[in-house]
């Protein structure tokens, strides 16, 4: 059975940019949920999507979005990028995104901003 | 709110113990705990519900307190394969999992 994949590994662009993160969770896996990891922050939640719906979401600007499509794959859009974005973004998915499923991490974006 | 874990981090020997704390300002449904070695995906360890119970993953193990909204991983006997960042994360009302800051453990021969 395949893992979380996300694509692109990683990405450089520049302030003003905006860039779009892709993730395809396990295969029947309905939930997605996206982090942003930076050093001595740890991971910081940003959303969740189960069945095409935003469930939940984290205390980020607007600037930050997502959105998944039927098949479950999610995609998550930056715009207007400043350096502090600079992060490993990791996507996870699980079944139904329940608080006592375990999440299935994705290896990462690392995206770098200049 | 994110959970708070102490230490931020540890040194150990091959065969010495550890505990990791994690602690909340919330009440919690339950606790998460993960392993993130260097360069690669955090990956699952246990989750505690409600209740007090203590679960164990080979000679690791934690424990729940929801009346303190603290839980703490033991880990038994250190191997050099436990080193890595360690992350609690926490769930409460609002249904997200929250993840702490991060325990850096690492395990010298």
């Amino acid at each position: 059975k395949a893992g979380v994949t996300q694509t692109p590994r990683y990405l450089i662009k520049t302030r003003g940019q905006q860039v779009t993160l892709s993730c395809s969770p396990i295969s029947g896996h309905r939930s997605v949920s996206w982090y942003q990891q930076t050093p001595g922050q740890g991971l910081q939640f940003l959303f969740e999507y189960f069945s095409e719906t935003q469930r939940n979401k984290g205390n980020f600007p607007g600037r930050f979005s997502g959105r998944q499509f039927s098949n479950s794959r999610s995609e998550m859009n930056v715009s207007t990028l400043e350096l502090g974005d600079s992060a490993l973004y990791l996507c996870a998915s699980s079944l139904r995104g329940a608080t006592n499923e375990k999440l299935f991490f994705g290896s990462g974006t690392q995206l770098s901003v200049l | 709110q994110q959970p708070v874990q102490s230490p931020q981090a540890v040194i150990l020997r091959e065969g010495e113990d550890a505990v990791i704390n994690c602690s909340s300002s919330k009440a919690l449904y339950s606790v998460h705990w993960y392993r993130q070695k260097h360069g690669e995906a955090p990956v699952f360890l246990m989750i505690l519900l409600k209740g007090g119970e203590q679960k164990g993953h080979e000679k690791i193990s934690a424990s729940f307190n929801e009346k303190k909204q603290q839980s703490s991983l033991y880990l038994t006997a250190s191997q050099l394969s436990y080193s890595g960042t360690y992350f609690c994360g926490t769930v409460s009302n609002t249904g997200k999992l929250i993840f702490g800051q991060g325990t850096t453990l690492q395990v010298k021969p």
